[in-house]
């Protein structure tokens, strides 16, 4: 299984872009990585989903390089309520075991 | 109209009792988690069943016992309560994409287990 690793904490201001770097050196050449986002008190949900380049969608962008070893989740203009855990997650369809890990706590401040 | 219940929300209990936890999804699908999230956030699946067949059991002590009666549901058994056991429990349902990609979980809101 591709091992992931991103920081633990983020720090940031409303109206700033935040950036989350996901680190996966190990990424098969079938595998997608997938980013969640949970809520204080919540479930995880959703957010985006990418192979290789760019996907964006109305929630953020997922930035994917030639190598596929790292992706950076954007977060455009941040409001206090994208305070939450993002989680990244590789793997691929079929016999996949979701890894979540720790994820990235986001704390966006006034 | 919720795609994947739980309950109860909060559960307080003491040292060696033994609770149940329950789960139900409307989405249709055809697998269904339990995973664990510690106070660090650390969250990492327990189980898996695709159509009430367990296909993922990642070591976690027999004290825990899943049970699917039927698709739509996933209720979690846990003997013996210790103060470990004490985080929150979410469950979660996917359909296979069948696409090479990854499903995409729908989880519930959690079960907050105390033990004392």
């Amino acid at each position: 299984l591709a091992k992931t690793t991103q920081p633990i904490s983020m720090d940031s201001y409303e109206g700033q872009e935040v950036n989350i770097t996901c680190s996966h050196n190990n990424i098969a050449t079938n595998d997608y990585i997938t980013w969640y986002q949970q809520f204080p008190s919540q479930g995880p949900r959703f957010i985006i989903q990418g192979y290789k380049t760019k996907v964006t969608n109305e929630v953020a962008s997922l930035f994917i390089p030639a190598d596929r070893k790292s992706s950076t989740l954007s977060l455009p203009r941040v409001s206090l309520s994208d305070t939450a855990v993002y989680y990244c997650l590789v793997g691929k369809g079929g016999s996949y075991i979701p890894t979540f890990g720790r994820g990235t706590s986001l704390i966006v401040h006034p | 109209d919720t795609a994947v219940s739980q309950t109860p929300k909060y559960l307080v209990t003491q040292m060696g009792n033994d609770k149940s936890i329950k789960c139900e999804q409307n989405l249709g699908h055809d697998t269904m988690y339990w995973y664990k999230q510690d106070s660090k956030k650390f969250l990492k699946i327990m189980f898996s069943y695709n159509n009430k067949e367990l296909i993922i059991n990642e070591t976690v002590p027999n004290r825990f016992s899943p049970k699917s009666p039927d698709k739509a549901h996933l209720n979690l058994h846990i003997n013996s309560l210790e103060l470990g056991d004490s985080a929150v429990y979410f469950c979660a349902s996917s359909q296979l994409a069948g696409t090479g990609r990854p499903d995409t979980q729908y989880f519930g809101p959690g079960t907050r287990l105390t033990v004392l």
